[in-house]
Parts: structure tokens; C-alpha cells; sequence
């Protein structure tokens, strides 16, 4: 069991907007530690997609974007591609420990 | 070009030990902290162990605290985790990672850099 709470699964067509959900506590996310995203397509290493609730890092294109408000924080997918297919791990911190969440599996219809 | 080159991996026996390596390279080394994260076959990411710059403080998950040790040797640019006690839960691809800011407030920054990974397995 995650201290971060994701879906296991999202799905949407290309072209559309998808969102995934990070639910967390007032020991993490509510105690104002950053929330970062990562993407790790099949038999990859994760990506850093978002970091800081809302940053992106240098490559990483504006179709992706994050949100943060009280316990729980969102990745935003728009205009989504064939390519984005992936799984999604949101992460942040909790007494001195890295927490993730259990992941969410994107399906591009 | 920024990287981490992790190797030690393989297969060993429940109560064995392993240590692996991070080679690093194209960024200062000393300035960052670094993590060890795995994933079991199937299964979400795990953080395992960090470090800060200097090589104190560490940190350590719960399910591996006590067995495992996570050093650094800055003059040779390489991260290093000792696994001992090894247990059949512990079979996974090990990935060192760089955080983004070379910051006291790491954390709050990300995991930019990843190596390709390392596979353990504990079998008998």
C-alpha cells in the first residue's frame, strides 16, 4: 500500500485530455513538500516530467503539466499521442523518507 | 552528456550480499545528492537510500534499513549500495538517481537522472 494514492489506470483517445491524480496527506503533500512526476515507458528507466508541483523540466513539451491543491496534487496530459502511453509514478517526501505512489498505467485508445 | 552507469547486479542466494555501483559522469558529482530506487518485476517504484553531497546524512526505506548501506566515493565520482541479508522481496532493477538541485532541500526537486538499471535477484 502507497502513502500516495494514484488510479491504476486512466485511458483516453489521441487528442484528448487526460488527468491522473496523486492523493496524499497532511504529512506529505499537505505539509508543502514539491510533488514531482516521472514517466517510464516499457522496459525504461523513469523520466522526470514534472518537478516542484508544477515545473518542467528543460525537453520536456508543454502538453504536460502539474497541479497541486492541499493533500493531493494532478499530471495533465493534453493532446494526447499514441507515444504517451506509459505508466506514471507521482512522488514526494514524508519524514525524511521518498515516498511514490503505486503508479498509473495510461492507455492511448 | 550526463550519466549513471550502474552495475554489480546478479543472482544470489536468500542471505547473501551484493554491492553495486553507480559510475557517474558529465555533471559534479560532489555537488548532488543521490538515491537508489527499485522495482520489483511487475511492481511500482520503491525509493531504497540517500545521500547527501557530502556522504552524511543517509536515509534508508523501513524494508531495508539495517541491511543495506548507501556510500559514496566522490573522488572516483561513484555512488555504491551494499545489500546484505538478501531476502527474495529484494529482486528487483536497481536505479541510481541524481536529484535535480544540488540544494539542501533536495527533495523538493526531482529525480532528473537516471542510470539504466541494474537487476538483483535473490533465489536459491
Amino acid at each position: 500500500q502507497s502513502v500516495l494514492t494514484q488510479p491504476p489506470s486512466v485511458s483516453g483517445a489521441p487528442g484528448q485530455r487526460v488527468t491522473i491524480s496523486c492523493t496524499g496527506s497532511n504529512s506529505n503533500i499537505g505539509a508543502g513538500y514539491g510533488v514531482h512526476w516521472y514517466q517510464q515507458l516499457p522496459d525504461r528507466a523513469p523520466k522526470l516530467l514534472i518537478y516542484g508541483n508544477t515545473n518542467r523540466p528543460s525537453g520536456v513539451p508543454d502538453r504536460f503539466s502539474g497541479s497541486k491543491s492541499g493533500t493531493s496534487a494532478s499530471l495533465a496530459i493534453t493532446g494526447l499521442q499514441a507515444e504517451d502511453e506509459a505508466d506514471y509514478y507521482c512522488q514526494s517526501y514524508d519524514s525524511s523518507h521518498v515516498i511514490f505512489g503505486g503508479g498509473t498505467k495510461l492507455t492511448v485508445l | 552528456e550526463v550519466q549513471l552507469l550502474e552495475s554489480g547486479g546478479g543472482l544470489v542466494q536468500p542471505g547473501g550480499s551484493l554491492r553495486l555501483s553507480c559510475a557517474a559522469s558529465g555533471f559534479r558529482f560532489n555537488k548532488y545528492a543521490m538515491s537508489w530506487v527499485r522495482q520489483a518485476p511487475g511492481k511500482g517504484l520503491e525509493w531504497v537510500s540517500d545521500i547527501r553531497e557530502s556522504g552524511d546524512p543517509t536515509y534508508y526505506a523501513d524494508s531495508v534499513k539495517g541491511r543495506y548501506t548507501i556510500s559514496r566515493d566522490n573522488s572516483k565520482n561513484t555512488l555504491y549500495l551494499q545489500m546484505n541479508s538478501l531476502r527474495a522481496e529484494d529482486t528487483a532493477v536497481y536505479y541510481c538517481a541524481k536529484w535535480l538541485a544540488a540544494a539542501a532541500n533536495y527533495y523538493y526537486y526531482g529525480l532528473d537522472v537516471w542510470g539504466q538499471g541494474t537487476t538483483v535477484t535473490v533465489s536459491s
